[in-house]
């Protein structure tokens, strides 16, 4: 199974200023990639998802990821940040057993 | 279309008594997915069913803890005897496909034993 590590657990951040949040990966297989966000009293909604190609993903509200397969890391990023950020992020991996492994989340907390 | 359902949306129970906690997939989803959210422990992989198949049962934490998947669409986690260490948001997904890579999340039921 995979392990999943994200290095932050809770990040202030002020509205309008950029957003960086961590996670690495083990795993001596292929992965797929995930980061979901969870709104309070919400379901997990997915961002964006790294499967193959450009190591570069876009993802929906602006948020954007690299995967760096040297650095086996997969970091999650926003060029400016709004109050309605404000939610729990998980990064994920899935490999052939198709189970998700979460990390921990990361609590972004979005301040005017 | 309709996303992923789950009832109830939160249920407070006694210690020693039995829940049952219901998932409505997506329609056609073939795949179906049971994870727990807990303080401590974040978020774990429980069971999933794939069709017809036997699901993989790895990720359920004891014998008090079941789910069946009837007619591939409908599933049912159970758990007996319940203890104050299952309060948790129990979570479910589905997916197109076992192979699919994306998991669909229902809001969630959040269970509070007491």
């Amino acid at each position: 199974a995979q392990s999943v590590t994200q290095l932050d657990s809770q990040v202030p951040v002020f509205e309008e200023a950029p957003v960086e949040l961590r996670c690495n990966y083990s795993s001596s297989v292929s992965v797929y990639l995930f980061w979901y966000v969870q709104y309070p009293n919400q379901g997990l909604q997915l961002l964006l998802k790294y499967l193959s190609g450009s190591t570069l993903v876009k993802g929906i509200n602006g948020f954007e990821a690299e995967f760096n397969k040297s650095q086996t890391s997969f970091h999650l990023r926003k060029p400016s940040v709004h109050i309605s950020d404000t939610a729990e992020y998980f990064c994920a991996a899935i490999g052939n057993d198709y189970k998700l492994s979460f990390g921990a989340g990361t609590t972004v907390t979005v301040r005017a | 279309g309709a996303g992923v359902s789950q009832s109830p949306s939160n249920k407070v129970t006694e210690k020693g008594k039995d829940v049952e906690l219901r998932c409505d997939p997506i329609s056609g989803h073939t795949a179906l997915y049971w994870y727990r959210q807990s303080l401590g422990q974040g978020l774990e992989f429980l069971i999933y069913f794939q069709g017809n198949s036997a699901p993989d049962k790895s990720g359920l934490p004891s014998d008090r803890f079941s789910a069946e998947r009837t007619g591939g669409s409908v599933s049912t986690l159970t758990i007996q005897r319940t203890q104050q260490e299952d309060s948790a948001v129990y979570l479910c997904a589905s997916s197109l496909l076992l192979a699919d890579e994306t998991q669909y999340f229902g809001p969630g039921t959040r269970l509070l034993v007491l």
